[in-house]
């Protein structure tokens, strides 16, 4: 079955920007998904992308080349309330989203 | 706000028994998904129901099972509980398509 991969954690300064990647197999994905999670919360979808590119919402930008399978997560101005897991999924048609094991991102003052 | 309901949202109870969580779609939304997250784990995919019908099976043990019912509301059933089952359980829901999937706040699951 399909793979995605993430870094398991990452720590960042308040207000830098921070970039979080996510790979998989080219194959078999139309898209990918991006959520937040905090701790014993559920996950809150952030963005997605179907096309190749950027798509920005705030803060919170991905990106997404189908052709690499390689998509990333960018934060700006990062705030304490970041710090939480970012869970990279991919979809395709119908079928069941493939979560990766998330990344969990550490904010320090 | 996801929109999407679950209940309880704490569950304990002991080992070889029998429960069941509940969930509510968002308003309009077909597709039910029903997902573990042990303690510091990723989510699981366990199943997912479309319109009444199950559509799709990840990892679901067989002493678990659910099922969507005509007003779209979804039950997992999960028997002869383990110890090991003890964990979040989230339910989301989506409409047709590419469409982002959203979470209940989950039901905790804890066996003693």
């Amino acid at each position: 079955g399909q793979n995605i991969d993430q870094p398991t954690e990452m720590t960042a300064t308040e207000g830098a920007i921070v970039q979080i990647n996510c790979t998989y197999q080219t194959s078999g994905f139309n898209g990918l998904f991006w959520y937040q999670q905090h701790a014993g919360e559920a996950p809150t979808f952030l963005s997605y992308n179907v096309l190749d590119g950027l798509e920005e919402k705030g803060r919170f930008s991905s990106f997404l080349s189908r052709s690499k399978g390689y998509s990333y997560l960018l934060l700006k101005e990062l705030q304490m309330k970041d710090s939480a897991s970012y869970l990279c999924a991919g979809f395709s048609g119908n079928t069941p989203l493939v979560f990766g094991k998330g990344t969990r991102l550490s904010v320090i003052a | 706000d996801s929109g999407v309901t679950q209940t309880p949202k704490h569950l304990i109870t002991a080992t070889g028994q029998r429960v069941t969580l509940r969930c509510s779609p968002r308003s309009g939304d077909l597709s039910v998904y029903w997902y573990q997250q042990s303690l510091d784990q990723g989510l699981q995919f366990l199943i997912q129901y479309y319109n009444g019908e199950e559509r799709a099976k990840g990892n679901i043990l067989e002493r678990f099972s659910a099922q969507q019912f005509p007003d779209l509301h979804s039950e997992l059933n999960l028997s002869s509980l383990e110890l090991g089952d003890s964990a979040l359980y989230f339910c989301a829901s989506s409409g047709q398509g590419n469409q982002p999937q959203h979470f209940g706040d989950g039901t905790r699951l804890s066996i003693l």
